[in-house]
């Protein structure tokens, strides 16, 4: 166990739907990092954020969105779904600001069915 | 472009024998390098991490991972392996804003 939480683990939705991902990072850390894995795209990095700040973004698309609360907490926003955008979408938190020093801990997955 | 190939998308190997997974890279500076393992169903799992210094490095698992800089290589190798590391494993580089992975290599034992 990580201590990175997301929900739900299962989504199920429909094209052109809007769905919201969740992530509760390991206590103390800072950072959080949203990826998505496919098949044909494998594990992409989306989007970071630190102490509440967008710190960086990746190949997120326009229809995506996220923030991250007071709490640390994050949210993934997915909007306009598309079939394309079924995945595994990963949360991972890290306790510094610097995506490649600081070791990033993996939640379990959301994994998003778009029918 | 920074990048990270892994070579073989599939390997086979029977329960106690030797693994070597290969991981190459591509980028200008001294990278930061992990390898990850993801189970069926689960997050992905840090093994190991090459930052600096030795590059000799031991990991959970009884994995260990050599960095050779005049190669651009990060191979993975376990001495003896067991039928719970039946996993996919990732490679990774990590810049300052991301890490980038590799396609993954997907081990499977055999008993």
């Amino acid at each position: 166990d990580s201590g990175v939480t997301q929900t739900p683990k299962h989504l199920i939705t429909a094209t052109g739907q809007r769905v919201t991902l969740r992530c509760s990072p390991r206590s103390g850390d800072l950072s959080v990092y949203w990826y998505q894995q496919s098949l044909d795209q494998g594990l992409q990095f989306l989007i970071q954020y630190y102490n509440g700040e967008e710190r960086a973004k990746g190949n997120i698309l326009e229809r995506f969105s996220a923030q991250q609360f007071p709490d640390l907490h994050s949210e993934l926003n997915l909007s306009s779904l598309e079939l394309g955008d079924s995945a595994l979408y990963f949360c991972a938190s890290s306790v510094g600001g610097v995506a490649g020093n600081n070791e990033q801990f993996f939640g379990p997955g959301t994994r998003l069915t778009v029918l | 472009a920074q990048s990270v190939t892994q070579p073989d998308i599939h390997i086979t190997v029977s329960e106690g024998a030797s693994l070597e997974l290969r991981c190459n890279y591509s980028y200008g500076a001294t990278p930061y390098l992990f390898w990850y393992v993801q189970s069926p169903g689960q997050g992905l799992q840090l093994l190991l991490k090459y930052f600096s210094g030795d590059t000799l490095v031991q990991g959970i698992k009884g994995f260990e991972a050599e960095f050779k800089r005049s190669q651009s290589s990060f191979n993975l190798r376990k001495p003896s392996v067991h039928w719970s590391d039946a996993a996919e494993y990732f490679c990774a580089v990590g810049l300052t804003d991301k890490l980038i992975f590799g396609t993954g290599t997907r081990l499977q034992v055999f008993p």
